[in-house]
């Protein structure tokens, strides 16, 4: 297996355009995450699906942000209008909730960084 | 809610030596899981160890162990023999268990001296 994809790797905006991130999970998962890295925060969870369908969005911090997966091989975050204060590294990890007794349960991309200049 | 501390933002050890990287967490969970994750400079989140908290028997993985202290929410990594590919940014994470997904730490930043 590939891994969990995303696209692109790097991104380069101006501020108030739209920027859509890709993420492919792992075949076969039935769970997947949207993370946001910074410097001053760390990695925060925004939002997570199961079997597609979104769980939690509480940590999506504006209006702004958005996210669809809207089959099982393939979710979106968006974020319209961009600025400044969203550059970050963004990653998509996916996993299975029952594999438990395996030593992996989150598998992540390698991530999409995002500057707003 | 889950939380994990880090106390450490940067940890420096020589290249041979032995390291340990603190982290302290709190969770309303019953049952959940522990885990370290490494990140190098190309980013990538590398699984270095998980611990079920339900397990008293703390966990290896080669030169990788873990102290987990269940009663005072404690979960440090000890690096063993400590090798210039450890240096990397380490953190340590919470996951319930109902898969709702990972709480991170703020990291470490290793540091391996030669």
């Amino acid at each position: 297996d590939a891994g969990v994809i995303q696209s692109p790797r790097h991104e380069v905006t101006e501020m108030g355009q739209e920027v859509t991130l890709r993420c492919k999970p792992i075949s076969g998962h039935d769970y997947l995450f949207w993370y946001r890295q910074t410097m001053m925060r760390g990695l925060e969870l925004l939002i997570y699906f199961n079997n597609n369908v979104p769980i939690d969005d509480s940590g999506m911090p504006e209006d702004r942000f958005s996210a669809k997966m809207p089959n099982a091989s393939f979710s979106t975050l968006k974020i319209q209008p961009s600025e400044p204060r969203d550059s970050a590294v963004y990653f998509c990890a996916s996993g299975r909730e029952d594999k438990f007794t395996t030593n992996e349960k989150l598998f992540f991309g390698s991530g999409t960084q995002l500057s707003v200049l | 809610a889950q939380t994990v501390t880090q106390s450490q933002p940067e940890m420096s050890v020589q290249e041979a030596e032995t390291v340990t990287l603190s982290c302290t967490y709190d969770t309303s969970e019953s049952d959940y899981y522990l885990f370290w994750y490494k990140q190098p400079p190309s980013r990538q989140m590398i699984l270095v160890i998980r611990q079920e908290a339900y397990k008293q028997q703390n966990a290896t993985e080669n030169r990788f162990s873990v102290n987990f202290q269940k009663a005072a929410k404690s979960f440090s990594l000890k690096i063993s023999d400590s090798q210039l590919g450890d240096a990397a940014m380490y953190f340590c994470a919470v996951m319930g268990g109902g898969a709702d997904g990972l709480t991170f730490g703020k990291g470490t930043h290793l540091i391996i001296q030669p």
